[in-house]
């Protein structure tokens, strides 16, 4: 099994949809992110945990939501899906003691 | 605003050539510098990684190439194969607190037979 899962691996929704991306690690590590992948952009955050309670905005928030449910588990929600939000998503993980990112496979998302 | 720059965007060598990319950043509290390769379908994966205490760090067939003063980096690959066919990402942090990483836009590098 892989230490980060990102459920569904692909999904395609329509415009104004409620959507969740779900991301799980059986790595032990405390902190959690979600990134986006566009051609041309690079990665870029969306939302970072460091630990159940700490949830902090990244620099592509707006239009994103997300819930910290364990430490293994870190969810991202789509309110209302647009589509320019139509990405492929990461979510990684990452231990204080460790710099190193470990990242899931994706979850290629399309709003039409 | 891009924090961490990255060139070029896409590249092709031939097998047993050197690959060369290059990346520059502005924040001068980064002192962590990663690299990340990325297959198709599959999540970007550490390569190698520099911190600013020296200049050159070697794994195998990669090498990064670290200027502090110019504030860039780069990352080598000797004797390319069709196998490191792959999306490449620099990547940059600030360890004085927490551990987020800047990415670069990415390279796409092929290494044809």
């Amino acid at each position: 099994d892989a230490d980060v899962t990102q459920t569904p691996r692909n999904r395609i929704t329509k415009t104004g949809k409620r959507i969740m991306l779900e991301c799980s690690q059986t790595k032990g590590h405390d902190r959690m992110y979600w990134y986006r992948q566009d051609p041309g952009l690079g990665l870029r955050l969306i939302y970072y945990s460091f630990d159940v309670k700490d949830i902090n905005k990244g620099e592509i928030s707006d239009g994103y939501s997300v819930s910290r449910q364990a430490q293994a588990k870190f969810s991202l929600s789509l309110e209302s899906a647009i589509p320019n939000q139509t990405a492929l998503y990461f979510c990684a993980t990452s231990d204080r003691r460790d710099i190193g990112y470990t990242f899931g496979s994706g979850t290629r998302l399309t709003v039409v | 605003q891009q924090q961490v720059k990255q060139s070029p965007q896409s590249l092709i060598v031939q097998k047993g050539g050197i690959s060369i990319i290059n990346c520059a950043y502005e924040n001068t509290a980064f002192d962590y510098f990663p690299w990340y390769q990325q297959f198709p379908g599959k999540g970007p994966a550490l390569l190698i990684a520099i911190r600013p205490d020296v200049s050159e760090k070697k794994e195998g067939r990669f090498t990064i190439s670290f200027n502090k003063s110019a504030k860039q980096f780069s990352l080598h690959i000797m004797d390319s194969q069709p196998g490191d066919s792959a999306t490449y990402f620099c990547a940059a942090s600030a360890n004085t607190g927490f551990q987020k990483l800047v990415f670069g836009t990415g390279t796409r590098l092929l290494v044809s037979p």
